[in-house]
């Protein structure tokens, strides 16, 4: 089964508005990845966070990690329309060292 | 840059014909890994390999096969086509320490099979 999974699985806002996805996964982790696909492209990573890490920044990205829960969020703050894409979180657990893939959320901002 | 790339985007195949997928990366990356993108399904791991010559299956390895001669070539092998092998195929390189470090992803190779 799936380790991380995004919601919602669809957003849809104004361009510079906030957009917010959420990543819940099931078993304790190393780490976990956001990654950006564009429509039909390959993934580019985004940001990792590790599990002893509690949030980190990179530009218009927070991700926050609460392990407690299982939960992570990322925050695209003053959302453009080049940041429709769908984004994907991605762990690894404690007990494997693969990387599991959720199945995404489809962010569309509109101009 | 790390860059990461696919000899196809786009491959129309014959069900029972033999396909090659071929990815190459230029940052000496020692493992490499083949995924599948379905609609629904997300990435599933094919196979990964974390050396020259060296191999291991991922969660779908059935009715594929892959080589690495070379460090930076890794090829994906469809032994006979089918139908359900219609997908999206995205390679990547990351340095060792295996999947606990960034991916690098080429821009993924869509394959129909008729």
């Amino acid at each position: 089964s799936q380790q991380g999974e995004e919601d919602p699985q669809a957003l849809s806002i104004q361009e510079g508005e906030n957009a917010t996805m959420n990543c819940s996964y099931k078993t304790s982790i190393n780490n976990l990845q956001w990654y950006r696909q564009n429509s039909g492209r390959g993934l580019v990573h985004l940001i990792l966070i590790r599990s002893n890490e509690r949030e980190k920044h990179s530009g218009r990205l927070r991700v926050t990690l609460d392990t407690s829960k299982k939960s992570s969020s990322l925050l695209i703050t003053a959302s453009r329309a080049a940041d429709t894409a769908s984004y994907f979180c991605a762990t690894t657990r404690l007990s494997s060292y693969k990387l599991i893939f959720g199945s995404g959320t489809r962010l569309l901002v509109r101009p | 840059d790390v860059k990461v790339t696919q000899s196809s985007r786009y491959l129309v195949k014959r069900t029972g014909e033999k396909v090659f997928l071929e990815c190459v990366q230029d940052m000496d990356h020692e493992n490499m890994f083949w995924y599948r993108q379905d609609p629904g399904l997300g990435l599933r791991l094919i196979y990964f390999s974390y050396d020259v010559k060296m191999k291991e299956k991922g969660d779908i390895p059935e009715g594929y096969s892959v080589s690495r001669e070379k460090k930076e070539r890794f090829s994906l092998i469809l032994e006979s086509a089918s139908t359900n092998q219609t997908s999206m195929y995205l390679c990547a390189s990351s340095t060792a320490g295996g999947f606990q470090e960034t991916q690098y992803f080429g821009p993924g190779t869509r394959l129909l099979v008729l």
